[in-house]
């Protein structure tokens, strides 16, 4: 069935650090991907999305590249602060039938300073 | 522009009540979203309502019932609480542009069973 797949978390950073977020996913039809971002005590807000295969989805430093040939939607950012401590979620919109959103378990990264 | 607006933020209920939500999308969206966000089960989407017509619905029990009115404004309910629906409950709503669609998410209503 259609499903993202992310990396488990907590991921635990020093300020600075690299990240890298794992993201998979299955889908029938042509997905749009999309990560999202849950600072404590809010709702989700957009952080970048992709529509095709090759593009490149970045806002505040963080990038992420949809790859069709391994289904994949992973995201990274250079340097990550501490403000940067949040839950974040890959998610797809199914586009056979009406279009639905389909999120990722979501992953909880923690920056120390 | 206001953003999404639900109320109550928080609602504590006992077992077998029965509780309302509300959800006041961005103005000129006609597309909301609920879902259910537990440590366990992540983000779980109930229904999608579009111009007052539930469009998608989740695996969810008839326990878990929505409407949209005319103004893009929605309800959530759920009939006879049980302990496993205490969770934050997120509304989102959205232009509905197919594909591309971003949606746009309120602060959520934490809901705890007792």
């Amino acid at each position: 069935g259609n499903s993202v797949t992310q990396m488990e978390g907590p991921v635990t950073l020093s300020e600075e650090a690299f990240l890298t977020i794992n993201c998979t996913y299955t889908a029938t039809g042509y997905p749009s991907l999309f990560w999202y971002v849950q600072y404590p005590g809010e709702g989700l807000q957009l952080l970048l999305k992709a529509t095709k295969a090759d593009d490149k989805g970045s806002n505040k430093g963080f990038e992420a590249t949809y790859r069709k040939e391994t289904t994949s939607f992973h995201l990274e950012k250079g340097s990550v602060q501490v403000s940067d401590s949040a839950v974040y979620f890959c998610a797809l919109i199914l586009t056979s039938g009406t279009y639905k959103y389909i999120f990722g378990t979501g992953t909880r990264l923690k920056v120390l300073a | 522009k206001a953003g999404v607006t639900q109320t109550p933020r928080y609602l504590i209920k006992t077992r077998g009540q029965q509780v309302t939500l509300s959800c006041s999308p961005i103005s000129g969206h006609r597309s909301v979203s609920w879902y259910q966000q537990t440590p366990g089960q992540g983000l779980q989407f109930l229904f999608e309502y579009f111009s007052e017509t539930q469009r998608n619905k989740g695996n969810f029990p008839g326990r878990f019932s929505g409407r949209q009115f005319s103004n893009s404004r929605s309800e959530m309910n759920v009939s006879t609480l049980e302990l496993g629906d205490s969770a934050l409950y997120l509304c989102a709503s959205s232009l509905a542009q197919g594909r591309t669609d971003t949606q746009y998410f309120g602060p959520g209503t934490r809901l705890t069973v007792l």
